[in-house]
């Protein structure tokens, strides 16, 4: 299947820094990408949707101001966690449709995401 | 909205074939998929169904109705590593996906 990176896979931070987490589709264009997070023995929440060159569409819920996405590129889709808090700790995964299998999403590795 | 309802937690022996079962109401249709996500690790694609039938991929075999709005994820010969949790996921009309809470599978000896 196809390949998507995640970087970075862990961060531990202070309460208060931002934290920018990069999502990249390795060897395909993905036109749309999605952000999720999930805590511990939960399922996925899809947190937002990113489309290539416009404004991310997020899920009710979750702060668009607190969560910038930008996906300026068709390869590359970024999260960024402003003035992050503990309760912000968690796993955070991106995943992208490739357009050469319909609707099929490939997730990422994840980021862990530590606040201290 | 989007309603899916699959179980936490099945137990099966090594070897064995379990069959873990996934309904969904949906406004619209367009696709479900199965994942595989073992412990600490993102979610590892495993099939995708958009008509109705099985379809089989080695000891993977996933299997959709969209009148009765059902899927089940087969798995043959059990093997330890197979303990995961596995996530079924809807795509509706909006072609956003839904995924439901994970059934987390034990393989024992």
């Amino acid at each position: 299947g196809a390949v998507v990176s995640q970087h970075p896979s862990w961060v531990i931070c202070k309460s208060g820094t931002s934290v920018k987490i990069e999502c990249r589709s390795l060897d395909f264009q993905a036109t749309t990408m999605f952000w999720y997070r999930q805590f511990p023995k939960q399922s996925l929440m899809l947190m937002a949707t990113s489309n290539e060159g416009s404004k991310a569409t997020y899920e009710q819920g979750v702060e668009k101001d607190k969560f910038l996405i930008n996906h300026a590129s068709l390869t590359l889709s970024t999260l960024t966690v402003t003035s992050a808090h503990p309760e912000d700790s968690s796993f955070y995964i991106c995943s992208a449709r490739d357009p050469r299998a319909g609707e099929t999403q490939y997730f990422g590795p994840g980021t862990r995401l530590l606040v201290l | 909205g989007q309603n899916i309802d699959q179980p936490t937690e099945m137990t099966a022996t090594e070897g064995a074939i379990v069959q873990i079962n996934c309904t969904y109401q949906t406004s619209g249709f367009n696709g479900l998929f199965w994942y595989q996500q073992h412990a600490g690790e993102a979610p590892t694609f495993l099939s995708y169904n958009v008509l109705d039938g099985l379809e089989e991929k080695g000891r993977f075999s996933s299997f959709l109705s969209r009148s009765k709005g059902y899927s089940y994820l087969l798995l043959k010969e059990l093997q330890m590593k197979d303990s995961a949790s596995y996530l079924c996921a809807v795509v509706g009309g909006s072609y956003i996906p839904t995924f439901g809470r994970g059934t987390s599978l034990i393989v024992h000896p």
